[in-house]
């Protein structure tokens, strides 16, 4: 089983800072990487698919950057709305795994 | 316009039953894989089985394998959850939720509200 690793856990951040998220494959996994938002009570939001494609419809401040085992999620200019969970998620071999989770919290 | 709807949650005691449905619309359901995700009170999201598009192929995390049955029903765009045996543990909001296209389990663009599903004497 690939198992993913976030950091940081928890950041608290003001509004237009840059923030960055990291996550760590335990194996390879080449570009099979993905990015969800999940805002409280609501259900988790593709933000982006095989490491650095963007979704249609989020906003170009969330990017996506990384392969092999090493991946990053960057919010450039953090706006309020953005205080969230962000989940990093593999697809490259059974089971497909969730990272847990980091907490962005507005100052 | 894509939607899924997750029904039949609730409060369960351990070593019971219960069936979750997730019914889709505004796509070609027979064509998609679907997958049942879910998410423990306050903690992180855990992938749980999966259904593929075509071929009937199924899939399971280990920590429901021989307890939990996913299956679909093509003719009312429906995807079931079959869930026996059930432990605290299992206690969750569960999601339905399909892949970015056809014949991609994931990435899962599209998401249900979820269901709860409470496992408890």
């Amino acid at each position: 089983e690939v198992v993913l690793t976030q950091s940081p856990d928890f950041q608290s951040v003001t509004p237009k800072e840059k923030v960055t998220i990291t996550c760590r494959a335990s194996q390879s996994i080449g570009s099979s990487l993905h990015w969800y938002q999940q805002k409280p009570d609501q259900s988790p939001k593709l933000l982006i698919k095989f490491a650095s494609q963007s979704i249609s419809g989020v906003p170009s401040r969330f990017s996506g950057s990384g392969s092999g085992t090493d991946f990053t999620l960057t919010i450039n200019s953090l706006e309020a709305e953005d205080a969230a969970a962000y989940y990093c998620h593999q697809s490259s071999s059974l089971p497909f795994t969730f990272g847990p989770g980091t907490k962005v919290d507005i100052k | 316009e894509v939607q899924l709807l997750e029904s039949g949650g609730g409060l369960v005691q351990p070593g019971g039953s219960l069936r979750l449905s997730c019914a889709a619309s505004g796509f070609t359901f027979s064509t998609y894989a679907l997958t049942w995700v879910r998410q423990a009170p306050g903690e992180g999201l855990e992938w749980v089985s999966g259904f593929s598009g075509s071929g009937g192929k199924t899939y399971y995390a280990d920590s429901v394998k021989g307890r939990f049955t996913i299956s679909r029903d093509n003719s009312k765009n429906t995807l079931l959850l079959q869930m026996n045996s059930l432990r605290a543990d299992d206690t969750a909001v569960y999601y339905c939720a399909r892949g970015v296209d056809s014949g991609s389990y994931t990435p899962f663009e599209y998401w249900g509200p979820g269901t709860l599903v409470t496992v408890s004497s």
